[in-house]
């Protein structure tokens, strides 16, 4: 059975970081193309990032492009999202997703459950 | 960007009857080289994170009943629930994984 658990949400100053890990499980992690999405609370569904099955290309949307990174450890299943400059607009619950394919340009056939992150003074 | 546009943004339907939910993309998500449309659909339950129905516009993901089907071609897609069940109070969202960014609908909301 394919499972996601995020973790490393938390409350966070504007301006602040954070980092969000993804442990993966129940498939061939290295065979997969992985991302980050996020949904602010009583909103729809954002696509944050995606990251290929190597970790070699990358994407992200324009809200988070130059504050976040995305990247992989397939020795360790676990899946990163590093938040920088973090603002008040980033509140949101984060979901750690599994492509259906090796290459980006693929649907999501698996989310986590998601970690909450609240940027806050 | 492409936009994705949902109608309507929410319907009441009864048990047992048909649910039908459009998704027009501001720009078609057809590739013509493996004639495939990149569109997807999610539904998501409250407290849930998404859970994919429909890839490829009219694939059903193993063990999604089969009362749910996804059609359309280019720029205009259709959920349909065949047969409402209980359980199918939720939110649907379509999703297009043409292009970056990889947008969503803005989800229409489907009660009983």
């Amino acid at each position: 059975e394919v499972q996601l658990l995020e973790s490393g949400g938390g409350l966070v100053q504007p301006g602040g970081s954070r980092r969000l890990s993804c442990a993966a499980s129940g498939f061939a992690f290295n065979t997969y193309a992985m991302g980050w999405g996020r949904q602010a609370p009583g909103k729809g569904l954002e696509w944050i990032s995606d990251i290929s099955d190597s970790g070699d290309t990358t994407y992200y949307a324009d809200s988070v492009k130059g504050r976040f990174t995305i990247s992989r450890d397939n020795s360790k299943n676990t899946l990163y999202l590093q938040m920088n400059s973090l603002r008040d607009e980033d509140t949101a619950l984060y979901f750690c997703a599994k492509k259906g394919c090796s290459r980006t340009r693929c649907y999501t056939n698996c989310w986590g459950q998601g970690t909450l992150v609240t940027v806050s003074s | 960007d492409i936009v994705m546009t949902q109608s309507p943004d929410s319907l009441a339907v009864s048990l047992g009857e048909r649910a039908t939910i459009n998704c027009k993309s501001s720009q078609s998500v057809l590739d013509s080289s493996s004639n495939k449309n990149f569109l997807a659909w999610y539904r998501q339950k409250p407290g849930q994170p998404p859970k994919l129905l429909i890839y490829w516009a009219s694939t059903r993901e193993y063990g999604v009943p089969d009362r749910f089907s996804g059609s359309g071609s280019g720029t205009y897609f259709t959920l349909t629930i065949s047969s409402l069940q209980a359980e199918d109070v939720a939110v649907y969202y379509c999703h297009q994984y043409y292009s970056t960014p990889h947008t969503f609908g803005q989800g229409t909301k489907v009660e009983i």
